[in-house]
C-alpha cells in the first residue's frame, strides 16, 4: 500500500515556539501534498498545500518545506499558539493520476502556555 | 462550519447489523468523498462520487457500499457489521472531481459496533 509516514505522533511545544511535523512518502508519482488540521469533534480542514515545483510555501505562521530528492515534506508552525493545539495530518496524491489522498497517521500537537 | 452535513452524529449498533450514514455536500459541490478514521489505521479513503457516478475507489470493503443521489446527497451503507468497523466516518465534498480540489469535511459520524 502506498504510504505516507508522519512523525512525531505527538508534540508538545511552548507558546511562541516552533512546531515541526515531518512526513515521508514512497510513491514518486505523488505531486500534491496538503496538510490538514483537525480539532476535537470536527472534521479535518485544509490548512496549506504544496506542489513539488516549489521547495517552500508560506501562509501566515504556517510553512511547508518540500525536499523532492529525499521524498520528504514538513510543516512548520511559527510562534505556536494554544489555539494551534489540534491534530495535523499530512497527505499526498498524484494529480496526473488523480489518485486518492493518502494520509499520514497524524500528529497531536499541544501548545502550552 | 464547512457546510457539509452528516447524520447521524453517533450510531451504536450490534455486530451483524446494517446501517446507513448520510451526507449532504456543500451547496454547489458535485463531488462527495467518504473516509474512515480509526485509531490504528488513521484516515483512509473509501470512495468518491462525482455528479452521481462513482469516480474513485479506495480501501472499501465489499460489505460497504455507497451511492450519490440526483440531489447530490450521498449515503454510505455498512452491512454485516463487525467490531472492527467501529470508527469515525467522514464525508467530504468538493466542487470538482479532481483530488486536488479542496475537500471540505463534515463533522463525521461516530459508529460504535458492540
Amino acid at each position: 500500500q502506498q504510504q505516507v509516514k508522519q512523525s512525531p505522533q505527538s508534540l508538545i511545544v511552548q507558546k511562541g515556539g516552533i512546531s515541526i511535523i515531518n512526513c515521508a512518502y514512497e510513491n514518486t508519482a505523488f505531486d500534491y501534498f496538503p496538510w490538514y488540521q483537525q480539532f476535537p469533534g470536527k472534521g479535518p480542514a485544509l490548512l496549506i498545500a504544496i506542489r513539488p515545483d516549489v521547495s517552500e510555501k508560506k501562509e501566515g505562521r504556517f510553512t511547508i518545506s518540500f525536499n523532492k530528492s529525499a521524498k520528504q515534506f514538513s510543516l512548520h508552525i511559527m510562534d505556536s499558539q494554544p489555539g494551534d493545539s489540534a491534530t495535523y495530518f499530512c497527505a499526498a496524491s498524484s494529480w496526473s493520476g488523480n489518485t486518492p489522498l493518502v494520509f499520514g497517521k497524524g500528529t497531536r500537537l499541544s501548545v502550552i502556555a | 462550519d464547512s457546510g457539509v452535513t452528516q447524520t447521524p452524529k453517533h450510531l451504536i449498533t450490534a455486530t451483524g447489523q446494517r446501517v446507513t450514514l448520510r451526507c449532504s455536500p456543500r451547496s454547489g459541490d458535485l463531488s462527495v468523498y467518504w473516509y474512515q478514521q480509526s485509531l490504528d489505521q488513521g484516515l483512509q479513503f473509501l470512495i468518491q462520487y462525482y455528479n452521481g457516478e462513482e469516480r474513485a475507489k479506495g480501501n472499501i470493503l465489499e460489505r460497504f457500499s455507497a451511492q450519490q443521489f440526483p440531489d447530490l446527497h450521498s449515503e454510505l451503507n455498512l452491512s454485516s457489521l463487525e467490531l472492527g468497523d467501529s470508527a469515525l466516518y467522514f464525508c467530504a465534498s468538493s466542487a470538482h472531481p479532481t483530488m486536488e480540489d479542496e475537500q471540505y469535511f463534515g463533522p463525521g459520524t461516530r459508529l460504535t459496533v458492540t
